[in-house]
């Protein structure tokens, strides 16, 4: 078990309307990752927090918005949803060794 | 430019086969280097290196780290048609304002053949 919740897991939208992707994690753990991964490109970084109220770019942050009121949540948010958005979206959380864990993914369409 | 390069892209094998996947880095700062599976949904871990020439093995699996070159090597022996799956790659920052922060390469796909 991950410790990682994702939802939806599937989302289908339209260009222009705002999407929220949400994560959850049942442990404590500071770090949080949102990756999109497109083919050809692997996992791109979109965002990151250190804790609750820190947050960080990535390579690709532009369009997305994220927020970290409290540790065990890290909502992504789409403000105006571009078809280029359309992608699979992994949240992870740092384990206590260092490595990774993630969330199963939210396939998200924008038509 | 900090980057992450894994390779081949793509490779094909029969059961039984040996394979080596790549990954070279240039990354300021370097902390350690993770590998990842990847099969229909997330990936999953596999291991994490830090120190130079200390190779990390788990059953038909091994990898080691060069920090003198700047890269790794994934090594996987008589491959099993299970062992098809996407091989991810990631190098983590040590310091500064991009502490913690993990770039990951393309990947390396993975076939494999009865």
């Amino acid at each position: 078990d991950a410790g990682i919740t994702q939802s939806p897991r599937y989302k289908i939208t339209e260009t222009g309307r705002q999407v929220t992707l949400m994560c959850h994690q049942t442990w404590s753990h500071s770090y949080m990752f949102w990756y999109r991964q497109d083919l050809g490109h692997g996992l791109r970084l979109i965002y990151y927090s250190a804790a609750a109220d820190i947050t960080d770019k990535g390579e690709v942050p532009d369009g997305y918005v994220v927020s970290r009121s409290k540790t065990e949540n890290f909502p992504l948010t789409l403000e105006s949803a571009t078809r280029s958005q359309t992608s699979v979206y992994f949240c992870a959380r740092r384990g206590s060794a260092g490595e990774l864990f993630f969330g199963e993914g939210s396939r998200l369409t924008v038509l | 430019e900090d980057k992450v390069v894994q390779s081949p892209l793509s490779l094909v094998v029969h059961e039984g086969d040996t394979v080596t996947l790549n990954c070279s880095y240039e990354v300021t700062n370097f902390r350690s280097l993770l590998w990842y599976k990847q099969e229909k949904k997330a990936p999953t871990f596999l291991f994490m290196l830090t120190s130079s020439g200390i190779e990390k093995k788990s059953g038909r699996l091994s990898s080691i780290l060069d920090k003198k070159e700047l890269f790794s090597i994934l090594n996987i022996t008589a491959t099993q048609t299970g062992d098809s799956a996407i091989y991810l790659c990631a190098v983590e920052w040590a310091g500064g304002t991009s502490y913690g922060k993990l770039t990951f390469g393309q990947g390396t796909i993975l076939t494999v053949h009865p």
